[in-house]
């Protein structure tokens, strides 16, 4: 256990409101990463970061920002939810390159 | 780009059957990592293994089996004798040697196995 605790849960909001969720881990992991899963889709990475301030987009990317101002928080922005977006979205950490990803328990997302 | 395909959407199979998960993967880089991971209904994903590219010996825990061939491409997963227990969602997933450092994820294959 990575102790990675993303807040909240779950969350239902409306079309074209703006949603932050969060990232939280105790075991100073240096890289940090989003994903979203969809059925069909598998896990496909939205963002992710080498370190505090420092991050990049993944492949679906658009409509999506993060932030990390803090080693232990990695913080996904929707800027102006759609319901595409509805998804159920996963934070991981790994200790190295090449190291296993360790997931938290996920967040799902309902944009109605 | 980076790409794993897990051709077989879902499986049935009835208790104490072996089963194998199928992944295939295609990458550029000459040096790799493949992990499978498991999603049972509870819906945490779980680490099962790593494998790196140069090392292509089967490797065998418990039940579960792994069979990477580097010629094919391919990195399938085998579970003896399985159990209502291993009824999940398993995921292979590829990692960058370059870039972004992230997994590629194949699309998932759900296990059902019947009592």
């Amino acid at each position: 256990d990575a102790g990675i605790t993303q807040s909240p849960r779950h969350k239902v909001t409306e079309t074209g409101t703006p949603v932050t969720l969060r990232c939280h881990q105790t075991e100073n992991h240096r890289y940090m990463y989003w994903y979203r899963q969809d059925p069909g889709h598998g896990l496909r990475l939205i963002h992710y970061s080498y370190g505090v301030k420092d991050t990049d987009k993944g492949e679906v990317s658009d409509g999506y920002s993060v932030s990390r101002s803090k080693t232990e928080d990695f913080l996904l922005t929707l800027e102006s939810a759609t319901s595409s977006q509805t998804s159920v979205y996963f934070c991981a950490t790994r200790t190295g390159v090449n190291s296993p990803l360790h997931f938290g328990n996920g967040t799902r997302l309902t944009v109605t | 780009a980076q790409k794993v395909t897990q051709a077989q959407t879902e499986i049935s199979v009835v208790e104490k059957e072996d089963v194998t998960l199928d992944c295939v993967y295609e990458t550029r880089d000459t040096t790799y990592y493949l992990f499978w991971y498991k999603q049972p209904p509870s819906g945490e994903l779980v680490f099962l293994i790593r494998r790196n590219s140069f090392d292509e010996q089967n490797e065998i825990s418990g039940r579960y089996s792994w069979n990477f061939q580097k010629s094919t491409s391919s990195f399938n997963f085998t579970i003896t004798a399985s159990q209502v227990v291993d009824s999940a969602v398993y995921f292979c997933a590829l990692s960058e040697n370059t870039g972004r450092r992230a997994l590629t994820f194949g699309s998932g294959t759900r296990l059902q196995v019947q009592p």
